[in-house]
């Protein structure tokens, strides 16, 4: 089974700290993903990564930075975290595009405060 | 652009009653449809997709999706729900061109009663 792992389930952080979520997968899988939650809004890309030092933005990267040194890792960081900013992220992985039957598979998340 | 219209924010049915999720999406080329579980604390959990083929699609936990083009619907369906089913259901599509981009609905709060 593909397992893909946050490093924290529920984070809490002061306004203006520099805030770095953990994401990491075990199936050598190129995509990976960050997505935030929030009630009503369903799940909304922050930025996504389709290889070792690549990253693409997504739909809201405002605030936002990743990093990708290895390709099991895929790391989201909050330059100077704010309020707006608490929510749920989750992370994903996915192989490559290969055909249209290639599905995402997500971490647990992580519930981050900002205070 | 792709989008997903979840209109319900939460569907509420009794235990042994069919349920009905709704989804309806908008893409320029061909649609992926996917539909996703997340239960409580939980990250999502693939349920099942269309791709292309028969219009009724059958996936995890009894659940089925019914793929209408002319509606641009994909509307998840069980025969008889359960109290466990309870969870939020997201919807989502991929055009065939767009990666591995999914784009999400808003997500539906379903609440089985006993």
């Amino acid at each position: 089974d593909v397992k893909v792992t946050q490093s924290s389930r529920y984070l809490v952080k002061r306004t203006g700290e520099k805030v770095f979520l953990e994401c990491v997968q075990d199936m050598d899988h190129e995509n990976m993903f960050w997505y935030r939650q929030d009630p009503g809004l369903g799940l909304r890309l922050i930025y996504f990564s389709y290889d070792v030092k690549m990253k693409e933005k997504g739909d809201i990267p405002e605030g936002y930075s990743v990093s990708r040194e290895k390709k099991e890792r895929f790391s989201l960081i909050l330059e100077s975290a704010s309020t707006n900013q608490t929510s749920m992220y989750l992370c994903a992985s996915s192989p490559p595009v290969t055909g249209p039957q290639e599905t995402q598979y997500f971490g647990p998340g992580t519930r981050l405060l900002v205070l | 652009a792709q989008s997903v219209a979840q209109p319900e924010d939460q569907v509420n049915v009794a235990e042994g009653n069919p349920l009905t999720v709704k989804c309806t999406y908008s893409v320029s080329g061909n649609p992926y449809l996917f539909w996703y579980v997340q239960y409580p604390n939980r990250g999502l959990q693939f349920l099942l997709k269309y791709i292309t083929g028969d219009n009724l699609v059958k996936g995890s936990y009894g659940f089925e999706a019914e793929f209408n083009k002319s509606q641009t619907s994909f509307h998840l369906k069980k025969p008889s729900a359960l109290v466990s089913d309870s969870a939020l259901y997201f919807c989502a599509v991929r055009e065939n061109n767009a990666g591995n981009m999914l784009t999400f609905g808003g997500g539906t709060r379903l609440m089985v009663k006993p």
